[in-house]
């Protein structure tokens, strides 16, 4: 079936290390996204990774793919208060993005 | 170069009633996905039209269709609303890149309430 999970909430401090977790279920899916929404705003495409690839990085984002696992990480390096949002990770299907719940990251001082 | 815009952001419906929703893709784009997004989940696909025809769809019911239009913006009709309804429609539009990913572009949003 097709199932994308992650962990609801994340609280970390300003200047820290974020690290968001995935789950996914399709070991067929090319490609795996992370996207950023912020209040009242659409989704906004962080990254995205090609499932041939272990590791991508961009900027402050890393995004760590273990395929055996089916298991997807975005790291958000130096992590400051603008970064507050909900992280959505995404495996493709059919014409599709099949879509987890969505990962709430909140930065406190 | 300009995004994903839909209209309206806001509306409020009835039960029973019908609603129309909006979007015009980002210039060059010529695939248009409709979301829904409930409160506290992420989206889920409803349909995608590709040259005007539908071209994929989720587990929606028939009361939602779509349309595609030759500048490939499109509409998203849902009939006879029901308080589940109640949600933010997301439009998306995409180019086929040829490497394969859907990369898609999100506009903000028409948030529809059903009392």
């Amino acid at each position: 079936g097709e199932d994308v999970e992650q962990s609801l909430f994340l609280s970390v401090r300003e200047g820290d290390s974020s690290v968001i977790n995935c789950t996914y279920t399709d070991s067929s899916s090319t490609y795996l996204y992370w996207y950023k929404q912020e209040p009242g705003a659409g989704l906004q495409l962080l990254t995205y990774i090609f499932s041939n690839m272990d590791m991508k990085q961009d900027q402050r984002l890393t995004v760590l793919l273990n395929k055996k696992d089916k298991h997807l990480s975005l790291r958000i390096a130096d992590t400051q208060t603008g970064d507050s949002a909900i992280y959505f990770c995404a495996e493709s299907g059919y014409n599709k993005l099949i879509f987890g719940a969505g990962t709430r990251l909140a930065v406190h001082p | 170069e300009t995004g994903v815009t839909q209209s309206p952001t806001h509306l409020i419906k009835t039960r029973g009633q019908q609603v129309t929703l909006r979007c015009s893709s980002q210039s060059g784009h010529n695939t248009v996905s409709w979301y829904q997004q409930a409160l506290g989940q992420g989206p889920q696909f409803i349909f995608q039209y590709y040259r005007e025809e539908e071209n994929g769809r989720g587990n929606f019911p028939p009361r939602f269709s779509g349309l595609q239009f030759p500048n490939y913006s499109s509409e998203l009709n849902v009939n006879a609303l029901e308080l589940d309804d109640s949600a933010l429609y997301l439009c998306a539009s995409s180019l086929d890149t040829g490497d394969g990913a859907n990369v898609l572009t999100f506009g903000a949003g028409s948030r529809l309430t059903v009392l």
